[in-house]
């Protein structure tokens, strides 16, 4: 199984960028990278996802490493909402079905 | 547009006992997900269905076992209950062809087994 490799906790101050690192050094050729995260009490809600290139949407930027084994996610102005539980997965991409291995995540904690 | 509902939302059951837990997919979606969250985890696979069967399994005992029905809700079901089944179940749906394959996941059952 793919594995990931995340801290457990980081911390941020509002209104500043924050980068979320995770390494993932068994990945293989056609795997994923998706970022989801899981705010208290709620099922987790998709982030970013990408393959080889960097990916940007309205939520966050993710930054893939040239050899693909780290990858980073970026959250360009940190508000309190984005406290959560952020899961670096890695998606095997050789079949159509998904089967997400998640870690144990990074808890971010936004200060005012 | 409803997202991805499950009930109940809390169940207690007893060692040996079994449970049923329900899902019901986002609207289009065509294929559903299980995983096992215990307290402090990242969420487990368990397995996912699609065209009404099982099409990946994660590394959980044939204690557990699932159905997808034709309007393409699923269930959850654990017999013999042990007290480490305790955990949050979570649910996500997606649409198999979608290039993202992005999950929408559900709020989650608590079981807790006493």
């Amino acid at each position: 199984d793919a594995k990931t490799t995340q801290p457990n906790s980081m911390e941020s101050n509002e209104e500043e960028p924050v980068h979320l690192p995770c390494n993932h050094s068994t990945i293989s050729g056609t795997d994923y990278i998706h970022w989801y995260r899981q705010l208290p009490s709620q099922g987790p809600e998709y982030v970013i996802h990408g393959l080889t290139s960097n990916v940007n949407n309205r939520m966050a930027s993710l930054a893939i490493a040239e050899d693909r084994k780290s990858s980073t996610l970026i959250l360009h102005r940190a508000t309190l909402r984005d406290a959560a539980v952020y899961y670096c997965i890695l998606r095997e991409g050789l079949y159509n079905f998904n089967k997400f291995y998640f870690g144990s995540g990074t808890k971010l904690n936004v200060k005012p | 547009d409803a997202g991805v509902t499950q009930s109940p939302t809390h169940l207690i059951k007893t060692r040996g006992q079994q449970v049923t837990l329900r899902c019901s997919p986002k609207s289009g979606h065509d294929t559903v997900s299980w995983y096992q969250q215990a307290l402090g985890q990242g969420p487990q696979f368990i397995f996912q269905y699609y065209e009404e069967e099982e099409r990946q399994r994660g590394n959980f005992p044939d204690r557990f076992s699932g159905h997808q029905f034709p309007n393409y809700s699923s269930e959850l079901n654990v017999n013999a209950l042990l007290l480490g089944d305790s955990a949050l179940y979570l649910c996500a749906s997606s649409f198999r062809t979608s290039r993202s394959y992005e999950q929408y996941f559900g709020p989650g059952t608590r079981l807790t087994v006493t």
